[in-house]
């Protein structure tokens, strides 16, 4: 069955590095999105993406985050000076337009 | 605006008996509404959805989901829990349009005893 796949699975980093957290989508979905969450608690959406462009952020998603799909398969989020608060596990899902989203098992980040 | 509530943060059942897990919801129009279910350090799952039609949704794993217009709910049910059903529920509501986001609510942690 296929499946979203995400690298790393966890990622440690010092505030004030860049990140970039990787995600292969479903091969025939167009649409793709990135949620965080912090420890175990609200999934939280912070953006999705459509024909090369952002559809649609959240106040959460600001100038330090950015997405990017370089090619055909990969789907990127970047964060670009890291804090601490920036600590939390995160998904990338996908979707044909319609219907469900498809997560990923997500990317750990741990800013010290 | 579309949004859904979770009013309990932990629900404990014994193996064996009902498991019921609370959504309403608060949407303009006709509500587009899901659950998913997320196992330790996983990631998330979908179960099931209500997009028209039968109120009783079934989807994975035994579990169904009621949508109650008049209560403006859509609880999740399972007959008979499993202590393997322990995990975090989240219900999500999403608008209709294609590549529209979910939102999800706080979610609710289930814990199943043997």
């Amino acid at each position: 069955e296929p499946e979203v796949t995400q690298t790393p699975s966890h990622q440690v980093t010092q505030m004030g590095q860049e990140v970039i957290l990787r995600c292969v989508p479903i091969s025939n979905h167009l649409y793709f999105y990135w949620y965080r969450q912090i420890l175990g608690q609200k999934v939280e959406f912070l953006v999705s993406f459509y024909n090369n462009e952002i559809s649609e952020k959240s106040e959460i998603f600001d100038d330090q985050f950015s997405v990017e799909r370089p090619d055909g398969s990969n789907f990127t989020l970047k964060i670009r000076s890291t804090k601490l608060e920036d600590s939390a596990m995160y998904f990338c899902a996908s979707n044909v337009g319609t219907g469900e989203l498809f997560f990923g098992e997500g990317s750990r980040l741990t800013v010290l | 605006a579309q949004s859904v509530a979770q009013p309990e943060d932990q629900v404990n059942v014994a193996e064996g008996n009902p498991l019921t897990v609370k959504c309403t919801y608060s949407v303009s129009g006709n509500p587009y509404l899901f659950w998913y279910v997320q196992y330790p350090n996983r990631g998330l799952q979908f179960l099931l959805k209500y997009i028209t039609g039968d109120n009783l949704v079934k989807g994975s794993y035994g579990f169904e989901a009621e949508f109650n217009k008049s209560q403006t709910s859509f609880h999740l049910k399972k007959p008979s829990a499993l202590v393997s059903d322990s995990a975090l529920y989240f219900c999500a509501d999403r608008g209709r349009a294609a590549g529209n986001k979910l939102t999800f609510g706080g979610g609710t942690r289930v814990l199943v005893k043997p």
